[in-house]
């Protein structure tokens, strides 16, 4: 089955603590991306990547750092988390080869909280 | 700067009649305009897409129109069902993969 999963779904941490989100894709996608859900503002991009070893920054970067080494993986990282990253994070991957974004998938999201 | 932009946070319609989702959007360079539907609990799914050298695009009981002088597009479900209550997101492109979302709205189908 063609899915994009993510772990862990629900994380409660406190600030400073490191942490990572893994997400992981079976359908031999290249490009990959996270986006975080909040109320109000919908869907917004913190970083992309368009093949192993290409990543970039979307609308939302700061405080986030992410690692393409695989073509399956992209872990979204936060070094030292704050209350303002409380949100859903949602991974997501498409083809390129289609050259139209309407082939993009999505994880089932991980809600996080930082106290 | 929110490019996209759905003003609508909330709709109810009765069970078997048309629901009309709402779209704007500020950027001409968008070329490419999708919804996604999404479900409590799970990530967002692709419902139906329109390139901009379209004005109207129908998939079984999902019709999108564009209007791109009004710089406008809307998601037509007739008949709207149970199963149709969800939020739902509109989403822009240009020519590429990164979408840009609208704030959603929910959507629930009164049986």
């Amino acid at each position: 089955e063609a899915q994009v999963t993510q772990n862990p779904r629900y994380l409660i941490t406190v600030t400073g603590k490191k942490l990572t989100v893994t997400c992981s894709q079976n359908m031999n996608h290249e490009y990959m991306s996270w986006y975080r859900q909040d109320p109000g503002l919908g869907l917004r991009q913190i970083y992309y990547s368009m093949n192993v070893e290409v990543t970039d920054k979307g609308d939302v970067p700061e405080g986030y750092k992410v690692s393409r080494k695989e073509k399956r993986n992209f872990p979204l990282i936060l070094e030292s988390p704050s209350p303002n990253q409380t949100s859903l994070y949602f991974c997501a991957s498409s083809s390129r080869t289609s050259g139209r974004p309407d082939t993009q998938y999505f994880g089932p999201g991980t809600r996080l909280t930082v106290l | 700067d929110q490019q996209v932009k759905q003003n609508s946070p909330s709709l109810s319609v009765q069970e078997g009649r048309i629901s009309i989702l709402n779209c704007d959007y500020t950027n001409s360079m968008f070329d490419y305009f999708l919804w996604y539907k999404k479900y409590p609990a799970e990530g967002p799914t692709f419902l139906i897409s329109i390139s901009s050298i379209k004005d109207k695009n129908e998939d079984g009981r999902f019709t999108v129109f564009l209007n791109k002088s009004a710089k406008h597009l809307s998601l037509h479900i007739v008949p709207s069902q149970p199963g149709d209550s969800a939020v739902y997101f509109c989403a822009a492109s240009f020519g590429n993969e990164k979408l840009t979302f609208g704030t959603g709205t929910r959507l629930t189908i009164i049986p």
